[in-house]
């Protein structure tokens, strides 16, 4: 089992709609959770950054961490055609806070 | 400069080639990450510097690879004798100090075809 679990889709999803992506992970050490999006061909880019449980919200994107249960969530409100890109789940533990594990990424696709 | 800038972006090598690839980090940050990214995969860690010092480098896969940093900023990452399972997009990524937990700033990448 991969330390940290995610759907590689495609997802797929006409515009407007809500969006949920999903990780679950096995170490129980992690602490630091983050969404990072990657379009083709460039490099990820930060979303949400969350330390340790709760819900944080920003503009039409809310991650939720929930520890209890090991998996993390983002949510996209009013999806738009230029949110079509691999959404990226990374975490990392107290002790190597500096060094992230990465899920396989979930590939977002929004028709107009 | 204004992002992270890596180079080559794409190089095809033959196998048992020795290869280097190189990483100009956002000015000012003083800490410097190595990722490998294989197709349909996430990024994995292969080696992190806290200035000219490598603080991690557990995730390099072998003695073939090795990164140096030398002035505590632009990286270069080495792979000796290449084979076909090493290519990947090799992703470097910065960030500010090693308290910026989780907010690297990643380039895009250089895509490395071994034949």
């Amino acid at each position: 089992q991969k330390e940290v679990e995610q759907d590689p889709g495609p997802l797929s999803v006409p515009e407007g709609a809500i969006v949920s992506l999903n990780c679950t992970y096995s170490n129980s050490a992690f602490q630091y959770f983050m969404w990072y999006r990657q379009y083709s061909r460039k490099g990820p880019e930060l979303l949400m950054y969350t330390y340790s449980s709760g819900n944080k919200e920003d503009g039409r994107f809310t991650a939720q961490v929930d520890k209890s249960s090991k998996y993390i969530s983002l949510f996209i409100r009013d999806s738009q055609p230029s949110d079509s890109a691999t959404y990226l789940c990374a975490m990392s533990a107290k002790e190597r806070y500096s060094t992230l594990t990465f899920g396989k990424g979930t590939m977002l696709l929004v028709s107009p | 400069g204004a992002g992270v800038s890596q180079t080559p972006s794409n190089k095809v090598t033959e196998k048992g080639k020795y290869v280097e690839l190189r990483c100009d980090p956002i000015s000012g940050h003083t800490a410097l990450y190595w990722y490998r990214q294989s197709l349909g995969q996430g990024p994995e860690f292969l080696i992190y510097f806290q200035g000219t010092g490598a603080a991690d480098d557990s995730g390099l896969p072998n003695d073939r690879f090795f990164a140096v940093r030398p002035e505590g900023s632009v990286s270069t990452l080495k792979i000796q004798r290449t084979e076909r399972g090493d290519s990947a997009v090799y992703l470097c990524a910065s960030s500010i100090d090693e308290e910026n937990t989780g907010e690297l700033f990643f380039g895009e990448g250089s895509r490395l075809t071994v034949l």
